[in-house]
């Protein structure tokens, strides 16, 4: 069974730019979770979606959105890129909210 | 305030010796409570995860972690280390939500290094 998969596996934008990440859930999970992984400021939750609606955001700015797909699948769009945005971005799925989450490898976003 | 505590930011331990990384949550219900690892420039692996039940739950790689009520933690343990548990672990309570949870709250995370 193929896990959580993730691309691209790095991607480098230019400050200002926008950045698309994209995430494919386990086959039969229908939520999917984006999480920021930032050199210092360790692991922080971005997103929720669940059934095609988004259930939850942390606290983070409006440029950073997404959506989810018919299919589960989801991406994650982060608009006007600044330098601090550059972390590695984690999607995670679950079959239910009272099972565990499931990661993928990650995407490496640079902002240069 | 859900929060996370893992107090060991580094911890080095020689192969063949046994394991235990330090995690304490902040929340009032029980809580659900995982363990993740990740390797160098990789995602999040689950390693256990205790939702209800025996609170001494057994995961992969030969690890195991005790939930403690009293005393708010969820310690990792391993009796005999291998050079391949060298990695970063991260402690994370899951945040309640509609009889689930809607997201984790993640420990700062400890990484451990192994002495051949």
């Amino acid at each position: 069974e193929a896990g959580v998969t993730q691309s691209p596996t790095h991607l480098i934008k230019t400050r200002g730019q926008q950045a698309t990440l994209r995430c494919s859930p386990i086959s039969g999970h229908t939520s999917v979770y984006w999480y920021q992984q930032a050199l210092g400021l360790g692991l922080q939750f971005l997103l929720w979606y669940d059934e095609g609606e988004e259930r939850n955001r942390g606290n983070f700015p409006p440029r950073f959105s997404g959506r989810q797909f018919p299919n589960y699948s989801s991406e994650l769009n982060v608009n006007a890129l600044e330098l601090e945005d550059s972390a590695l971005y984690l999607c995670a799925s679950s079959l239910a909210r009272d099972t565990e989450a499931f990661f993928g490898q990650g995407t490496r976003l640079t902002v240069v | 305030a859900q929060s996370v505590t893992q107090p060991d930011i580094h911890i080095t331990v020689s192969e063949g010796a046994s394991l235990e990384l330090r995690c304490n949550y902040s929340y009032g219900a029980t809580p659900y409570l995982f363990w993740y690892v990740q390797s160098p420039g990789q995602g999040l692996q689950l390693l256990l995860k205790y939702f209800s039940g025996d609170t001494l739950v057994q995961g992969i790689k030969g690890f195991e972690a005790e939930f403690k009520r009293s005393q708010s933690s969820f310690n990792l343990r391993k009796p005999s280390v291998h050079w391949s548990d060298a990695a970063e672990y991260f402690c994370a309570v899951g945040y309640l939500f509609s009889g689930g949870y809607n997201k984790l709250i993640f420990g700062a995370g400890t990484r451990l290094a192994v002495h051949p």
